[in-house]
């Protein structure tokens, strides 16, 4: 079942803007990850942040992930016209098989 | 990094029949697999989990019998869709757990588009 909401569903803005994206969650959680998906393509696995971490960086990316309000924001700084793609949460709950649950993705363009 | 490939990449196929997906782990091994299934403009949706030498669980309202799972081997789980329909048209994407790592990490495939007309 879907678990995550994100917010906004779609994005745009112009390159070099900061993107931010938003992901609410339902249940206590492991970690959450994000990913992008560019159209029609598999997923890229973007960074992971476990629940016992605030805040953490990847080049471009900055996640922070707030487990008392169940959420968790992505920014893209700088963005460029090579990140418009679908964005999505994805949480790892409790559970021996580690199953993912997505939300719902914000698309997200960046216009030249 | 760890690769994940499913095979075919798109397949088309006439209503009635069965199509086989193969989801393969090429330089790990994975006693867990996933099958998750993405209709346009909507996020991924699991299906099923896969276990190597067991029975699959699926998710509530995916019916077994017509999306069959075997996991035969660390390297292998595939998903054949029986009698599919123009209503089961869709991406269908893998990931597999690596035994041998992170027990947080997942690598997905690359997908199957599957179109029934």
């Amino acid at each position: 079942s879907q678990q995550g909401e994100e917010d906004p569903q779609a994005l745009s803005i112009q390159e070099g803007e900061n993107a931010t994206m938003n992901c609410s969650y339902k249940t206590s959680i492991n970690n959450l990850q994000w990913y992008r998906q560019n159209s029609g393509r598999g997923l890229v696995h973007l960074i992971l942040i476990r629940s016992n971490e605030r805040e953490k960086h990847s080049g471009r990316l900055r996640v922070t992930l707030d487990t008392s309000k169940k959420s968790s924001s992505l920014l893209i700084t700088a963005s460029r016209a090579a990140d418009t793609a679908s964005y999505f949460c994805a949480t790892d709950a409790s559970g021996s098989a580690r199953q993912l649950t997505f939300g719902s993705g914000t698309q997200l363009t960046v216009l030249p | 990094g760890a690769v994940v490939s499913q095979h075919p990449s798109w397949v088309i196929c006439k209503s009635g029949t069965s199509v086989k997906i193969e989801c393969r782990s090429l330089d790990f091994q994975a006693t867990t697999m996933f099958w998750y299934r993405q209709f346009p403009k909507q996020s991924l949706m699991l299906m099923a989990t896969s276990y190597e030498g067991s029975k699959a669980t699926y998710e509530q309202g995916v019916e077994k019998d017509k999306f069959l799972i075997n996991h035969a081997s660390l390297t292998l789980s595939t998903l054949t869709v029986t009698s599919a329909h123009p209503e089961d048209s869709s991406f269908y994407i893998c990931s597999a757990r690596d035994s041998g790592g992170a027990w947080d990490t997942q690598y997905f495939g690359p997908g199957t588009r599957l179109t029934v007309l």
